[in-house]
């Protein structure tokens, strides 16, 4: 069965610090995987993806994200983190076996607090 | 370009009260997914339609819960009766397609629900 895992439920981080936000994951085959960011009161914003290619994806606002397959991992980085960034992330994954189905498997969720 | 839209933003019933959900996805995207987040979880799918047919309704509690997308555009979320653990936020979403780079998901702003 697909799953994902967010190991830790908030992270705190200096403003300008880099942050890193974990994600593991478990699925049959090549994973899609994603991650999205919510702010209070507010629907999921889209950040990024991985569908293959180049391991490193960058995405919106200066997010990047590893995608390493030996330790099926999927983790959300920043080089210099922003009080605004100060949300709560998601990871999800999507099983690329080809069914019907585009159906993401969610992580619990990460809050990434930023201290001014 | 427009996002997604949803309607109500926030409704509270009491329990055994029926109540529906709105939503306009983003113009042009064939596939259209309702999820549930209860709060401190990741969001679940409870149906997803590709154009006006269903592809994947396995979670959703066909007891109390229906959904139709009739002209396969916009699409209503119904509960009834409504229970106490249905309080939640719904967050519908769409998607160009199904193909690996016409899937990703945009979310809209959820209806926030309260059953009391």
């Amino acid at each position: 069965a697909q799953s994902v895992a967010q190991p830790e439920d908030q992270v705190n981080v200096a403003e300008g610090n880099p942050l890193t936000v974990k994600c593991t994951y478990s699925v049959s085959g090549n994973p899609y995987l994603f991650w999205y960011v919510q702010y209070p009161n507010r629907g999921l914003q889209f950040l990024l993806k991985y569908i293959t290619g180049d391991n490193l994806v960058k995405g919106s606002y200066g997010f990047e994200a590893e995608f390493n397959k030996s330790q099926t991992s999927f983790h959300l980085k920043k080089p210099s983190a922003l009080v605004s960034d100060s949300a709560l992330y998601f990871c999800a994954v999507r099983a690329s076996y080809g069914g019907a189905t585009n159906k993401l498997i969610f992580g619990t969720g990460t809050l990434l607090a930023v201290q001014p | 370009e427009a996002g997604v839209a949803q309607s109500p933003r926030y409704k509270i019933i009491e329990k055994r009260q029926s109540v529906a959900f709105w939503c306009n996805p983003i113009s042009g995207h064939a596939t259209l997914y309702w999820y549930q987040q209860i709060l401190g979880q990741g969001p679940k799918l409870l149906i997803q339609f590709q154009n006006n047919g269903v592809v994947d309704d396995s979670q959703l509690p066909k007891d109390r819960f229906s959904a139709e997308r009739l002209k396969g555009v916009d699409s209503t979320l119904k509960i009834q009766p409504a229970k106490l653990e249905d309080s939640a936020v719904y967050l519908c979403a769409s998607s160009l397609g199904q193909g690996a780079h016409q899937e990703t998901q945009y979310f809209g702003p959820g209806t926030r629900l309260l059953v009391l």
